[in-house]
């Protein structure tokens, strides 16, 4: 497809275990976005990539999360040791470049729940 | 940080009516953005405002960028059950104390639309 795609759709997992989020961006775009969206509020950004570098970490929540890029393509965000409060629906989205002339095209997210 | 307070938090309206909403920012944006988020998907976009006191149409949308830069709001006219969703508004700055924004969205909290046939 030519559209931003994450993986899994879904992930159920119990407090205190790690997860890995996927996000494979439009082919040929060279930033990468990771935003949080808790339920009922609007996106919150964590981090971007300008391809595989990542200027700017300052919206990650905690030292629990990270981010990687490589291959200027696929990026993964990784949540250490989970908490409740970090139930929510990660989206990724991707641009020609990181710039705000670039229109970002969204994925369709992967919906975290922490038991 | 900088904030978005979106308006209303939710509509219910019956098909062929028009519906307003609106965005207020505590700072200065210099372009406001309207997305639109059906469920199970990732957000849209429908218009981009780049200039103080833009008014852009697309469609039965139309919205307008603040004068001050602080607030925006976007307008469906004659609304059809496809037009249910949840509607964001975001802002963006061209410049950042870095230097040339990076495209960083701050979004507002959402407006979820329902439309009744």
């Amino acid at each position: 497809g030519a559209g931003v795609s994450q993986s899994p759709s879904n992930k159920v997992t119990e407090k205190g275990k790690d997860v890995e989020l996927r996000c494979d961006p439009i082919s040929g775009h060279t930033a990468l976005y990771w935003y949080r969206q808790s339920l009922g509020q609007g996106l919150e950004f964590l981090i971007y990539f300008q391809g595989n570098s990542a200027p700017d970490k300052s919206g990650l929540p905690s030292d629990r999360f990270s981010a990687e890029r490589t291959g200027g393509s696929v990026s993964t965000l990784t949540i250490q040791r989970t908490q409740q409060e970090d139930s929510a629906v990660y989206l990724c989205a991707s641009s020609v470049r990181a710039s705000p002339w670039n229109e970002q095209f969204f994925g369709p997210g992967t919906r975290l729940t922490v038991l | 940080g900088q904030q978005l307070n979106q308006s209303p938090q939710s509509m219910f309206i019956q098909e062929g009516e028009d519906v307003s909403m609106n965005c207020t920012s505590s700072s200065i944006f210099n372009t406001w953005l309207w997305y639109k988020q059906d469920p199970g998907e990732g957000p849209v976009l429908l218009i981009a405002l780049y200039k103080a006191g833009e008014l852009t149409s697309n469609g039965r949308l139309t919205a307008q960028f603040g004068i001050t830069r602080k607030d925006s709001f976007l307008n469906i006219s004659a609304s059809i059950p496809s037009d249910v969703g949840i509607y964001f508004c975001a802002g963006q700055l061209l410049r950042d104390a870095g230097g040339t924004s990076y495209g960083k969205l701050t979004f507002g909290q959402g407006t979820i639309l329902t439309v009744h046939p």
